[in-house]
C-alpha cells in the first residue's frame, strides 16, 4: 500500500564509490522528484522529471544523474561520492497535470559517505 | 529565481493559536503549498492555496495574499505532535515547485 517507496533507507559507503537509490510510486502519477535534504535540514530540489521533461537544477553537479526505466520509477546514480554528499535525499511524486499537484514524499534515505 | 522566506524557529505553548508566515518572491506564481516535517519523515502535505483568501481543512488554515507575496499557516488549539518543520512551497507556471527553508515550531506544555 505504500504509494512512494525508496530503498535503501540508510547507505553508509566510502568516498569514491559509485551508488543508486531506487524510488518507486503507485499512485500513477506523471512526474517525479528528487531532493536533497542537508544536515540544516532544508530541502532543495535536485531534478523533476516526467516523460517529456528532465529539469535539472542548475546547482547540482554532474555526477548526479536520474534514470527512470518506466512511468512509476525514478532512481538516483551518484557517481564517485564525496563527503559533501551525505543527506538524506527524498523522492517525491505528483500529478503535474492537476490544479494542485501535491507531491507525495518518499521515506528518504540517509546516505552516509566516509 | 524564487525567494522564499520563513522564520527560522518559534515557540508556542499547547492549546494556544500559532501564525507561520511566508513571503515569496517570484514570477509566474501557480500555487502555494504547506509541508509538515517531523523529525527523521518525510513532508508530508497540508495545504494548497492558489487564489487569495483563507483555506481551512480542521485545526489548520492557510491564507494567500498573491499581490502581497504572502502567506500564512494558522494552527489552532497546538497540540504537543505539531511540533515539527513546517516548509511553505511555491509553483511556478513552468511547473517548478521551490521550498522555503522551514520554520521549527516547537510546542510546549
Amino acid at each position: 500500500d505504500t504509494a512512494v517507496s525508496q530503498t535503501p533507507k540508510y547507505l553508509v559507503t566510502q568516498m569514491g564509490n559509485d551508488k543508486s537509490i531506487k524510488c518507486e510510486q503507485n499512485l500513477g502519477h506523471d512526474t517525479m522528484y528528487w531532493y536533497k535534504q542537508d544536515s540544516k535540514k532544508f530541502l532543495k530540489i535536485m531534478f523533476s522529471y516526467n516523460n517529456k521533461e528532465l529539469i535539472i537544477n542548475e546547482t547540482v553537479p554532474n555526477r548526479f544523474s536520474p534514470k527512470s526505466p518506466d512511468k512509476a520509477h525514478l532512481n538516483l546514480h551518484i557517481n564517485s561520492l564525496e563527503l559533501g554528499d551525505s543527506a538524506v535525499y527524498f523522492c517525491a511524486s505528483s500529478r503535474l497535470t492537476s490544479d494542485a499537484d501535491t507531491q507525495y514524499f518518499g521515506p528518504g534515505t540517509r546516505l552516509t559517505v566516509l | 529565481g524564487q525567494n522564499i522566506d520563513q522564520p527560522t524557529e518559534m515557540t508556542a505553548t499547547e492549546g494556544a493559536i500559532v501564525q507561520i508566515n511566508c513571503t515569496y518572491q517570484t514570477s509566474g506564481f501557480n500555487g502555494l503549498f504547506w509541508y509538515q516535517q517531523h523529525a527523521g519523515e518525510a513532508p508530508t502535505f497540508l495545504s494548497y492555496n492558489v487564489l487569495d483568501g483563507l483555506e481551512e481543512k480542521g485545526r489548520f488554515s492557510s491564507f494567500l495574499s498573491r499581490s502581497k507575496g504572502y502567506s500564512y499557516l494558522l494552527l489552532k488549539e497546538l497540540q504537543m505532535k505539531d511540533s515539527a518543520s513546517y516548509l511553505c512551497a511555491v509553483r511556478t507556471n513552468a511547473g517548478k515547485s521551490t521550498f522555503g527553508d522551514g520554520t521549527t515550531l516547537t510546542v510546549k506544555p
